[in-house]
């Protein structure tokens, strides 16, 4: 079984500051890991994902995240927050391509000018 | 990339009716979708996945006639909700997955914000 854990339900940052938001698996299986972020009343949008190729994952609109499986996490970042970035983001797990998704319970990132 | 279309985006309907929500991946052939619920300000709930042609898998507490799945072709998967109640009034999120590549990456629709009356 998988799960995935995402501490700080809300992330604030000034713009162009850092952004942080971390995420912790736990998996019998080597995992797939993603990052999606969700506008309001919006879908699922994938900014990156891990597929057991390289750690460091390079993604859309500037993310960037690393797997480090001593750590068991796969912390999203961005070397400077944009306003337009201010969303919900997710951290999902699957143990393969056939399985489910396993979701965190998000977190809200907030841009301040 | 891939698109997935939901329809509709929004409905509104009263108690004791039936709603029908439409997944469609519009590019590509999805033999697998899924079905997610979400709460506000909450994460997504896996409710069933459809599989092109056989019966959906249902998670958990997820009643199965209530929730009626049906994938009958390779672009189009239907949600629908029966006898729906107030509590059933939520944000529902389809996804398919595109298996064509071997990338096996799921790709999300717009969601539907269902709110029973």
């Amino acid at each position: 079984a998988q799960s995935v854990t995402q501490l700080g339900s809300h992330v604030s940052v000034s713009e162009g500051a850092l952004v942080l938001l971390r995420c912790n698996y736990s998996s019998s299986v080597p995992p797939y890991l993603f990052w999606y972020v969700q506008y309001p009343n919006q879908g699922l949008q994938l900014l990156l994902k891990y597929t057991s190729a390289a750690t460091l994952v390079k993604g859309i609109n500037g993310f960037e995240a690393e797997f480090k499986k001593s750590e068991t996490s796969f912390h999203l970042t961005k070397p400077s927050a944009h306003m337009s970035d201010a969303a919900e983001y997710f951290c999902a797990v699957t143990a393969s391509g056939y399985s489910t998704l396993t979701f965190g319970k998000g977190t809200m990132l907030l841009v301040s000018p | 990339g891939a698109v997935v279309s939901q329809h509709p985006s929004r409905v509104i309907c009263k108690s004791g009716t039936s709603v029908k929500i439409e997944c469609r991946s519009l590019d590509f052939q999805a033999t697998t979708m899924f079905w997610y619920r979400q709460f506000p300000k909450q994460s997504l709930m896996l409710m069933a996945t459809s599989n092109e042609g056989s019966k959906a898998t249902y998670e958990q507490g997820v009643e199965k006639d209530k929730f009626l799945i049906n994938h009958a072709s390779l672009t189009l998967s239907t949600l629908t909700v029966t006898s729906a109640h107030p509590e059933d009034s939520s944000f529902y999120i389809c996804s398919a997955r595109d298996v064509t590549g071997g990338s096996h990456e799921q790709y999300f629709g717009p969601g539907t914000r269902l709110t029973v009356t």
